[in-house]
C-alpha cells in the first residue's frame, strides 16, 4: 500500500566534513532569522540568529549567511559530528510588531561516522 | 536551570473529547508561545502571551482551540470536541522578553505533547 513519508529534504555527510543547509524564505519584510536544530522527540533548539542588516554571522562551528536579494538563508556547520544529526529548521520573523516565527519545512541531516 | 516543561508528554483521546495541555515556562520568562507541529513539517504558530494576556491568537485554527495563562506563568491549551486532524505535537516555548531581536528574545522550546485523536 502507499506509505506516507516525511518528504523532508535530506543531507547525508561524512563525519568531519562541512555541511551546508539551505533555506528559501518568502517574506521580504522579514527582518530576523533563526536556525533551530530538532532531535527526535525533542523541541527545537536555538542554534544561531541573524538580523536582516547583516549578511553573515558566525558562532561556534556554525555560520549563517543571508542573501536578501534572492531571499536565501544558509547554515554552514564545520567539521560535522554525529551529534549534529537532526532536523534543521530556518525560521523568519516578520518586521514591525510581528513577533510570530514562521518555520520552514526542515532538512534532515545525517552524519555518517 | 530547568527548561520549559510540558505535560502530558503523550495524550491519546477519542474523537469528540476535550483535552488540556499544560506548559510550564522557564521561570521569569514573560513571553509564552504555543506551536503545533505535524509529522514532517515545521512548527506552526498558534498563539502567544505577553504576561497574562494573549497578544496574538491569530494562529488558532478555530474556536475549538483556546489557551489561558491566568497568572502570567503556567499556560493551558484547551481543545474541545477533538478531531482526528488535531493529532500533532503541541510545542510550548518561552522567552525572557517579547522582543526577539535583542538578547533574551530567543525562544526556548519544551519537548512537546504528542496528541493522538482516534
Amino acid at each position: 500500500g502507499e506509505s506516507v513519508g516525511l518528504h523532508l529534504p535530506t543531507l547525508s555527510v561524512q563525519e568531519g566534513d562541512n555541511s551546508i543547509i539551505n533555506c528559501a524564505y518568502s517574506n521580504s519584510a522579514s527582518d530576523y532569522f533563526i536556525w533551530y536544530k530538532q532531535e527526535s522527540g525533542k523541541g527545537p533548539q536555538f542554534i544561531i540568529d541573524i538580523r536582516s542588516n547583516m549578511d553573515k554571522r558566525q558562532g561556534q562551528r556554525v555560520t549563517v549567511l543571508l542573501n536578501k536579494t534572492v531571499k536565501h538563508l544558509s547554515l554552514q556547520i564545520a567539521a560535522t559530528q554525529p551529534g549534529d544529526s537532526a532536523v534543521y529548521f530556518c525560521a523568519e520573523r516578520g518586521g514591525g510588531s510581528n513577533y510570530k516565527l514562521t518555520f520552514g519545512k526542515g532538512t534532515l541531516l545525517t552524519v555518517n561516522p | 536551570g530547568a527548561g520549559v516543561s510540558q505535560t502530558p508528554s503523550n495524550k491519546v483521546t477519542e474523537k469528540g473529547k476535550y483535552v488540556e495541555l499544560r506548559c510550564d515556562p522557564i521561570s521569569g520568562h514573560t513571553a509564552l508561545y504555543w506551536y503545533r507541529q505535524s509529522l514532517g513539517q515545521g512548527p506552526e504558530f498558534l498563539i502567544y502571551f505577553q504576561g497574562t494576556g494573549a497578544a496574538d491568537d491569530s494562529g488558532l485554527p478555530n474556536d475549538r482551540f483556546f489557551a489561558v495563562r491566568p497568572e502570567g506563568s503556567v499556560s493551558t491549551l484547551k481543545i474541545q470536541r477533538t478531531e482526528r486532524g488535531d493529532s500533532a505535537v503541541y510545542l510550548c516555548a518561552s522567552s525572557l522578553y517579547l522582543q526577539p531581536r535583542v538578547a533574551g528574545g530567543e525562544l526556548y522550546f519544551g519537548p512537546g505533547t504528542r496528541l493522538t485523536v482516534l
